[in-house]
């Protein structure tokens, strides 16, 4: 049981060029997120899937897109990377959607993605 | 909106002392409540969380954090820290419409042997 797994773990782009980051979840949750970590700022949430077959858009969806692919795996896609996307991304699962009593989120071991 | 604020950025403390951290939110509503702790190089993992009855919790590792509704406050406490708890800690906040996890700045805690 491998929980929440993330590729690459490490990344350098240049400007403009585009990447997807991979995450896969293996606890059999319906929910699964994006986030970015940035110093001082915590976690900010970029989009969720509350289950498979949705997206929604989160705090900062400006400049990526997402996919769930299947009910274990949710990419996010940067199409043309910029400066300020540099960042570490985290991907997470739940069983639902937080607020549920029995709700909590699975944290990935993260992308440490620069962009030049 | 909902906000998420702890205002100590860096905490410094020595073995044994024990440890309070603020975390206070505003939402008019009803909230969810939690506390995650990122030790370094790993992910960020579950410390306790609130929802509803006692408004003490505990949690792992000798954690417990109090929800004080008319503080809008849940800050994080421990009576006697270790070295092992040096880690960056994240308070977040959801409402009850479930979609959206809030997260503070994350408080950096440093324990000296």
């Amino acid at each position: 049981n491998a929980g929440v797994t993330q590729t690459p773990k490490f990344q350098v782009l240049k400007t403009g060029q585009s990447m997807t980051l991979q995450c896969a979840q293996d606890m059999n949750h319906n929910s699964m997120y994006w986030y970015r970590q940035d110093p001082g700022m915590g976690l900010r949430l970029i989009y969720y899937s509350a289950s498979e077959g949705t997206t929604d858009k989160g705090e900062v969806p400006n400049g990526y897109n997402v996919s769930r692919l299947n009910k274990r795996e949710f990419s996010l896609r940067l199409e043309s990377a910029a400066p300020s996307q540099t960042s570490v991304y985290f991907c997470a699962s739940s069983e639902g959607l937080i607020g549920q009593r029995t709700d909590t989120q699975y944290f990935g071991p993260g992308t440490r993605l620069t962009v030049l | 909106a909902q906000s998420v604020s702890q205002h100590n950025h860096h905490v410094i403390l020595s073995e044994a002392a024990s440890l309070e951290l603020g975390c206070n939110y505003s939402y008019g509503g009803t909230v969810n409540l939690f506390w995650y702790v990122q030790y370094p190089g790993q992910h960020l993992q579950l410390l306790l969380k609130y929802f509803s009855g006692d408004p003490l919790v505990k949690g792992i590792k000798g954690f417990e954090a109090e929800f004080i509704k008319s503080k809008f406050s849940f800050n994080l406490r421990k009576p006697s820290v270790q070295w092992s708890d040096t880690a960056e800690y994240f308070c977040a906040v959801s409402n009850n419409a479930g979609n959206m996890l809030t997260f503070g700045g994350g408080t950096r805690l440093m324990v000296k042997p």
